[in-house]
């Protein structure tokens, strides 16, 4: 069974304090491998696509990797506002053509003055 | 753009009756998919639609559930008779290809007493 495992399950961290979050996935087939962040009562919101090994993404203090081995987001000196769930999902390609992202349980980062 | 709408925001209902929960898409969306959230499972796929037909409805848990699409800005995801482990956060998303990012409503929160 396709799985996508996210580490840690929660992170605790001082403002300021960077650090990474890890994706790994037992999956065939992968089309894209797509960052979410979620905050209570809401839906999960698109951060970041990445494709193929080697590519990087940047969103102000957030950074995607994605090498032949690892999957990382990176928090270079986060914020407060920063706190939320981390989701990572891997887009699987379906026999037939269609695909499914499979998401991970996440990641649930507080940040801290 | 208004975004993925979806109602009603929490539902609370008693075990056997029916629920319906709606969604309508970002205008111009083709694909739309209904997921449940709950804290041990994370986000799981239960159906999805390409230009309104079910393509892959392998993650839909039993015949209680059911959803349909019958138009481009409509859809429903039907759970009767309902059952108290029915209860869990399902949200409806959509994107406008295969591949790309899926934008989430912000879920409707059913509880089965």
């Amino acid at each position: 069974e396709d799985q996508v495992t996210q580490s840690p399950e929660a992170l605790r961290l001082q403002e300021g304090e960077s650090s990474s979050l890890n994706c790994s996935y037992t999956v065939s087939g992968l089309r894209g491998l797509f960052w979410y962040r979620q905050d209570p009562g809401k839906g999960p919101e698109f951060l970041f696509t990445l494709y193929s090994a080697g590519e990087e993404k940047e969103k102000e203090r957030l950074k995607a990797t994605l090498t032949k081995k690892e999957r990382f987001l990176h928090l270079t000196a986060p914020k407060p506002e920063d706190s939320a769930t981390y989701l990572c999902a891997a887009n699987l390609i379906l026999t037939g053509g269609g695909n499914k992202l499979t998401f991970g349980t996440g990641t649930q980062l507080k940040v801290e003055l | 753009d208004a975004g993925v709408i979806q109602s009603p925001r929490h539902e609370v209902t008693e075990m056997g009756q029916e629920v319906t929960l709606r969604c309508k898409p970002i205008s111009g969306h083709d694909y739309l998919f209904w997921y449940r959230q709950t804290m041990m499972r994370g986000l799981e796929l239960l159906i999805y639609f390409n230009n309104n037909v079910p393509i892959d409805d392998s993650g839909m848990p039993e015949d209680r559930f059911s959803a349909k699409m019958p138009n481009a800005s409509f859809s429903t995801l039907k759970i009767q008779p309902s059952e108290p482990r029915d209860s869990a956060v399902y949200f409806c998303a959509s994107s406008d290809s295969g591949n790309s990012p899926l934008h989430f409503g912000n879920g409707t929160r059913l509880t089965v007493t």
